[in-house]
């Protein structure tokens, strides 16, 4: 069965210090990891997945297989950061038929 | 296009009753993914529905049912209501085509109380 831990359920950052929050996942097959975002009053929204190598609003997010870690990380936190962030796995089964599986989230105060 | 939507937006049931919920998919989507999202919890999968069949089931009791239409929009129902099925219901969709990510699109979610 799969598995995500976000083992820090609240984080406080002053704006401008770097921000990292921990996700760590349980899959024996081949991930696809991804990081959402809930803005206050605002719907889930993905902020970005592993495959795209992206960086999204100064966040970036590497898939470490060795330590089953995908930790979402940004050099300079600013209080728009602030928000509920979930880690998220995606697990294929049956073809095209797949699933994701999410952590319990953090929520990331950027304090000014 | 207005993204995924869903209604009600609120909905105050009483213990036993049943409930159904309804989302309608990002415009050229085709598959949709019901979850359940408790107070303080992330969303947990219910099911999927792609081609009006149910395709994948999360651990939800069979009191949790679905249906798709062919305009590809979903309903979810909850038989004989427990207090413990008080959540936020999120909706999300995607476009089956794209095998390449499992990125859903999320609708802002139905919160139901069961008094």
């Amino acid at each position: 069965a799969q598995r995500v831990t976000q083992p820090e359920k609240l984080l406080s950052v002053f704006k401008g210090a770097p921000v990292e929050l921990k996700c760590n996942y349980s899959y024996s097959g081949s991930p696809e990891l991804f990081w959402y975002v809930q803005y206050s009053r605002q719907r889930l929204q993905l902020l970005l997945r592993h495959i795209s190598r992206e960086s999204i609003k100064g966040f970036t997010a590497d898939l470490n297989k060795g330590e089953t870690s995908f930790h979402l990380k940004k050099p300079f936190a600013q209080e728009e950061d602030s928000a509920m962030y979930y880690c998220a796995l995606g697990v294929r089964s049956g073809g095209s038929n797949y699933k994701l599986t999410f952590g319990k989230g953090t929520l990331l105060t950027v304090n000014p | 296009d207005a993204g995924v939507t869903q209604s009600p937006t609120h909905l105050i049931k009483t213990r036993g009753q049943q409930v159904t919920l309804r989302c309608s998919p990002k415009s050229g989507h085709d598959t949709v993914s019901w979850y359940q999202q408790a107070l303080g919890q992330g969303p947990q999968f219910i099911f999927q529905y792609y081609e009006e069949e149910e395709r994948q089931r999360g651990n939800f009791p069979d009191r949790f049912s679905g249906h798709q239409f062919p305009n590809y929009s979903s309903e979810l129902n909850v038989n004989a209501l427990l207090l413990g099925d008080s959540a936020l219901y999120l909706c999300a969709s995607s476009p089956r085509a794209v095998l390449s990510t499992l990125e859903q699109y999320f609708g802002p979610g139905t919160r139901l109380t069961v008094t």
